[in-house]
């Protein structure tokens, strides 16, 4: 069964710096990934998604994400943060039909002024 | 409107209790899902339903049952509910194709 690891439960920046969140995974066929992020008391928004197109996916908020088939890997990154970033992120895979959706244990993260 | 609703949005219950969390879409997804999360664990599939006569275990269907009215509901059920149940449940749904699943608001349950 496919699974994701979400390196790091806490990542710290300052306003405007990199965001930078690590997400690899582990599928015996060629997965779909997504990230999804969790605001405070509310539900998880999807961020982006790679479904076996480009590699390079482009999502909401500025958000962007690589899916590195030889590392498997789908890092999350983010040019300059914002304050209203905070928030946390969970990667999630799943197979073609998406009858078992895989998260990570999330990632929350923090941007000082 | 929301498209994934959920009722009730917190509830606190004793052990031993019976309690029904209930989840509605208006978006016309076939497909839907329920998730716990606790923390440090992220959220785990509980069971899922393809359509109104599918019905799947997920990888911690133990203690639950569910029951799909409707194609636009769909309720989770703690027959007697136990305090590691406690968690922050969550309704999800997908199209056919099932490549995005949409998330209602969460339920925080408590058992005590």
């Amino acid at each position: 069964a496919q699974s994701v690891t979400q390196l790091g439960s806490h990542v710290s920046v300052s306003e405007g710096a990199l965001v930078l969140l690590r997400c690899n995974y582990s599928s015996s066929v060629p997965p779909y990934l997504f990230w999804y992020v969790q605001y405070p008391n509310q539900g998880l928004q999807l961020l982006l998604k790679y479904t076996s197109a480009a590699t390079l996916v482009k999502g909401i908020n500025g958000f962007e994400a690589e899916f590195k088939k030889s590392e498997t890997s789908f890092h999350l990154t983010k040019p300059s943060a914002h304050m209203s970033d905070a928030a946390e992120y969970f990667c999630a895979v799943s197979d073609i039909g998406n009858n078992d959706m895989r998260f990570g244990a999330g990632t929350r993260l923090t941007v000082k002024p | 409107d929301a498209d994934v609703t959920q009722t009730p949005r917190n509830r606190i219950t004793k052990t031993g209790k019976r309690i029904m969390l209930e989840c509605s879409q208006t978006k016309g997804h076939d497909r839907m899902y329920w998730y716990r999360q606790d923390p440090g664990l992220g959220l785990r599939l509980i069971y899922y339903s393809f359509d109104v006569k599918d019905i799947n275990k997920g990888e911690i269907s133990d203690g639950y049952s569910v029951s799909r009215q409707a194609q636009a509901k769909f309720s989770l059920s703690l027959e007697s509910a136990i305090p590691n149940q406690t968690a922050l449940y969550f309704c999800a749904t997908s199209d056919t194709m099932g490549r995005e699943q949409y998330f209602g608001p969460g339920t925080r349950l408590t058992v005590t």
